[in-house]
């Protein structure tokens, strides 16, 4: 059916480590994969986005990997500032509808 | 540009009431998403709008979520009677096109007592 496993569920990092989130899905068909971040009473925002004809995007200090294959797909943020504290969800098409993972609570500690 | 509204931010019902909620996309976006999220699980997939046209309902819970988006303009998600389960964070998402980048309203949270 169609399915997002997001780990971990939650992640605590000090200030300048990296974090890195796991998402897996279960259609072949699915061609992309967004990542949103959704801070505290805030909506949820897009960070950076991939599309199954690449295997990797980098954004300053986000980067996403893919692995078709697999079905796997990563969320890499480096040099992480206390900003970088949300929740993080993956997502991945299914025909013209996203599916969710259940999310990823990041804390980055000063 | 404004971005998708959602109406209202809050709402506390009573088990077996009525709630409508309303979404107000970005203009021009032919799909509108409904999502719910119930605490800490996933944004769960409620269903999806082409303009007017229902195009995907498959995550509706039951028969008593109706969803609507007469004129393919704003939609609106009625829940009759509420259940306490119906309890969440219910997201409204407009894009342009199926398949890209879905811009989320701030949600509304429900809670039924």
């Amino acid at each position: 059916g169609e399915n997002v496993e997001q780990h971990p569920s939650t992640l605590s990092v000090q200030e300048g480590d990296s974090a890195v989130i796991k998402c897996t899905y279960s259609d072949s068909a699915s061609n992309y994969f967004p990542w949103y971040k959704q801070e505290l009473g805030k909506r949820p925002q897009l960070i950076i986005d991939i599309r199954s004809n690449v295997g990797e995007k980098k954004d300053q200090r986000i980067a996403v990997t893919l692995n078709k294959t697999a079905k796997h797909f990563s969320l890499h943020i480096t040099e992480t500032q206390p900003e970088d504290s949300a929740v993080y969800f993956c997502a991945a098409s299914y025909g013209i509808k996203l599916i969710f993972g259940a999310g990823t609570r990041l804390a980055v500690h000063p | 540009e404004a971005g998708v509204t959602q109406f209202p931010s809050h709402s506390v019902i009573e088990k077996g009431q009525t709630v409508t909620l309303r979404c107000d996309p970005i203009s021009g976006h032919d799909n509108l998403y409904w999502y719910r999220r119930v605490m800490g699980k996933e944004i769960k997939f409620l269903l999806h709008f082409v303009k007017e046209s229902k195009q995907d309902e498959s995550g509706m819970p039951n028969n008593r979520f109706l969803a609507e988006r007469t004129g393919g303009t704003y939609s609106t998600l009625k829940v009759q009677p509420a259940e306490l389960e119906d309890s969440g964070v219910y997201f409204c998402a407009s894009s342009q096109k199926g398949g890209t980048e879905a811009f989320f309203g701030q949600g509304t949270r429900l809670t039924v007592v």
